[in-house]
């Protein structure tokens, strides 16, 4: 079975600078699919960005990166130039690579953009 | 942009009443998941539904639950008789053949059992 593990419970910085929000995993699987999913207070689960695990190239989608370290099972979100949009919820999630696969969800850390 | 929905956005039951969670997937989405999380915990699978059948539930997932996709459109999650520990936001999901890997979740539906 997998798991997915956020050591990092809460975490708050000030607008417009540097966060890294950490994640490991435990898989025996080869092919799989990590994310990080971010809930606001509205609650509904918002897709961030994915890393495949085949591709070494770390994934970046405008402010956010990824540092994914496949063989110490390590998938951290970097956000740049944060923003007070940026205040939520951020579950990392592990998927295999197959068709019709759930998420297995870390237990979340909660970020506060501080004005 | 194409959307998940869920009705409604908030239900409360009385504890050993049936409760039915309704969900509208993404039109052409194949894959259809619901999950549920309890107020400050993590995200929890719950089933997954392909082809008009159960694929894979989690332990959670006992016989008092039960899923149906009755028209072609909806999705339900029906819960027979709740219990005060059913109390939690249930989120449905949907993905399709192709981007299977990219879920897109439903707004979720807060169920309180009192």
């Amino acid at each position: 079975a997998q798991t997915v593990t956020q050591s990092q419970p809460e975490m708050s910085v000030q607008e417009a600078e540097t966060v890294t929000l950490s994640c490991t995993y435990d898989t025996s699987e080869n092919n799989y699919y990590l994310f990080w999913y971010k809930q606001p207070p509205s609650r509904q689960m918002i897709l961030v960005i994915r890393q495949e695990a085949y591709k070494q190239q770390n994934a970046t989608e405008n402010r956010f990166s990824v540092n994914f370290q496949k063989a110490a099972k390590s998938f951290s979100l970097k956000i740049s130039d944060s923003q007070l949009g940026d205040t939520a919820m951020y579950f990392c999630a592990f998927m295999t690579s197959f068709g019709n696969e759930k998420l297995t969800f870390g237990t979340g850390t909660r970020l506060t953009i501080i004005p | 942009e194409p959307e998940v929905t869920q009705t409604p956005s908030h239900q409360v039951t009385q504890m050993g009443q049936e409760v039915i969670l309704r969900c509208v997937p993404i039109s052409n989405h194949l894959y259809f998941y619901w999950y549920r999380q309890i107020l400050g915990q993590k995200v929890e699978f719950l089933v997954s539904f392909y082809n008009n059948e159960i694929s894979e539930k989690s332990e959670i997932f006992d016989d008092q639950f039960s899923v149906e996709r009755p028209d072609g459109s909806n999705f339900t999650l029906k819960i027979r008789s709740t219990k005060l520990e059913d109390s939690a936001m249930y989120f449905c999901a949907s993905s399709g053949r192709q981007n299977f890997w990219e879920a897109f979740f439903g707004q979720g539906t807060r169920l309180t059992v009192v």
